[in-house]
């Protein structure tokens, strides 16, 4: 298994702007999650993006996947007070076994 | 109907203390976890069961021990609980065989031990 890092750390923008997150990892990987956590939750899953798809959409969210980099990003278009959270990235190997990091905490102002 | 419930949501206890954190989920997954995360964030896995079987079980002190009477449910005991014990722990739950991997979370389990 492997730990995905995200960068940044913490982002603030306001809300109507799009909000980029990377995250890198640094072995071969079959797929890669991104989760979200609200403050006082638990992980949501957001978007699964398999090793030979190079980006993926769902509503708002853009994920891309550059293996040859091994770096992946999560892009959030317009966004709103309620996207404020923490962006975890998990790369996965084929096993059952998930790493996540301390993710990106993301924050939203009106 | 809640996929993946733990409880109890707050724990606090003395240093010292047995504990137990219950979880269960009615997704129909064989595949459950429990992971801790600190107060930066890092989520950490400690233990894995597939059908009951323990297949993950990481660098955690033998003071925690999982159980797992059937594949819905994956308890966590901690014994002779210690002041870095206090975490938020979180249940997990997923399809692996024929699944994708996708994980589903409890809503946590904030321990305090003073």
């Amino acid at each position: 298994s492997q730990q995905g890092e995200e960068d940044p750390q913490a982002l603030s923008i306001q809300e109507g702007e799009n909000a980029t997150m990377n995250c890198s990892y640094k072995t071969s990987i079959n797929n890669l999650q991104w989760y979200r956590q609200n403050s006082g939750r638990g992980l949501v899953h957001l978007i699964l993006i398999r090793s030979n798809e190079r980006e993926k959409h769902s509503g708002r969210l853009r994920v891309t996947l550059d293996t040859s980099k091994k770096s992946s990003s999560l892009l959030i278009t317009a966004s709103r007070a309620a996207d404020t959270a923490s962006y975890f990235c998990a790369p996965g190997g084929g096993g059952n076994k998930l790493t996540f990091g301390t993710g990106t905490q993301l924050k939203v102002e009106l | 109907d809640t996929a993946v419930s733990q409880t109890p949501k707050y724990l606090v206890t003395q240093m010292g203390n047995d504990k137990s954190i219950k979880c269960e989920q009615n997704l129909g997954h064989d595949t459950m976890y429990w992971y801790k995360q600190d107060s930066k964030k890092f989520l950490k896995i400690m233990f894995s069961y597939n059908n009951k079987e323990l297949i993950i079980n990481e660098t955690v002190p033998n003071r925690f021990s999982p159980k797992s009477p059937d594949k819905a449910h994956l308890n966590l005991h901690i014994n002779s609980l210690e002041l870095g014990d206090s975490a938020v722990y979180f249940c997990a739950s997923s399809q692996q065989t024929r699944g994708l991997g996708i994980q589903y979370f409890g809503a946590g389990t904030r321990l305090s031990v003073l």
